[in-house]
């Protein structure tokens, strides 16, 4: 089974509007983590938001925002007041266990593309 | 901040040539990986360390080595570069959290992306 699903290839929103990207896990470990990345044309991997098993509160950056939603298993993203530079790939990941020496699981990722 | 280096963006190489992928992290991390990233697989992991000449197969190492000398470096190794090896590598690191928080989140390198002919 995968551990993480990212079911949208693709995504097409507005500037300046809000967009949702989904992701779903799968552990059975108590404690864990998920994380998002960005990925521009560049190549480079950015880090965006973490979000821990145990964390009583929704993750939030600046205009990114993650809902949690543990009995769903579900982390989604959600990227506010969409800019053209958000124009990337997005993607999911979780560390399954406890901190500290784990490696992340990362999803197929999704394709944002914020229009004009 | 965070600095993650790859020795190259683009490399282009032919079959059986022995290439290396060099990454450098100026963080004093512990952990450090090397993944390939191909369309529609998403990243997967080839090798990882969690100390000075310390290494641990990820999900796909065949084909591959790495080399940990110093805590700062960890090399790649195409030992006999094939076609099938043609992808984008990723070289991450993260703090392994011994003696302060740490939840392992992992900071990448810009990537070299490999061509064998």
């Amino acid at each position: 089974a995968q551990k993480i699903t990212q079911t949208q290839p693709g995504m097409f929103v507005q500037e300046k509007e809000a967009v949702t990207l989904d992701c779903t896990y799968d552990t059975s470990d108590p404690s864990y983590g998920l994380f998002w990345y960005k990925q521009p044309s560049s190549g480079e991997m950015i880090f965006l938001i973490y979000q821990g098993s145990y964390d009583q509160q929704n993750a939030t950056e600046g205009r990114y925002s993650l809902n949690f939603q543990k009995a769903r298993k579900s982390a989604n993203l959600v990227i506010s007041a969409s800019q053209l530079g958000d124009s990337a790939m997005y993607f999911c990941a979780m560390r399954e266990g406890p901190s500290g020496f784990q490696k992340l699981v990362f999803g197929t990722g999704t394709r944002l593309l914020v229009s004009p | 901040d965070v600095k993650v280096t790859q020795s190259s963006r683009y490399l282009v190489k032919r079959t059986g040539e022995k290439v290396f992928l060099e990454c450098v992290q100026d963080m004093d991390h512990e952990n450090m990986f090397w993944y390939r990233q191909d369309p529609g697989l998403g990243l997967r992991l080839i090798y990882f360390s969690y100390d000075v000449k310390m290494k641990e197969k990820g999900d796909i190492p065949e084909g591959y080595s790495v080399s940990r000398e110093k805590k700062e470096r960890f090399s790649l190794i195409l030992e006999s570069a094939s076609t099938n090896q043609t992808s984008m590598y990723l070289c991450a690191s993260s703090l392994n959290g011994r003696g302060q928080p740490s939840t392992d989140t992992q900071y990448f390198g810009p990537g070299t992306r490999l061509t064998v002919l």
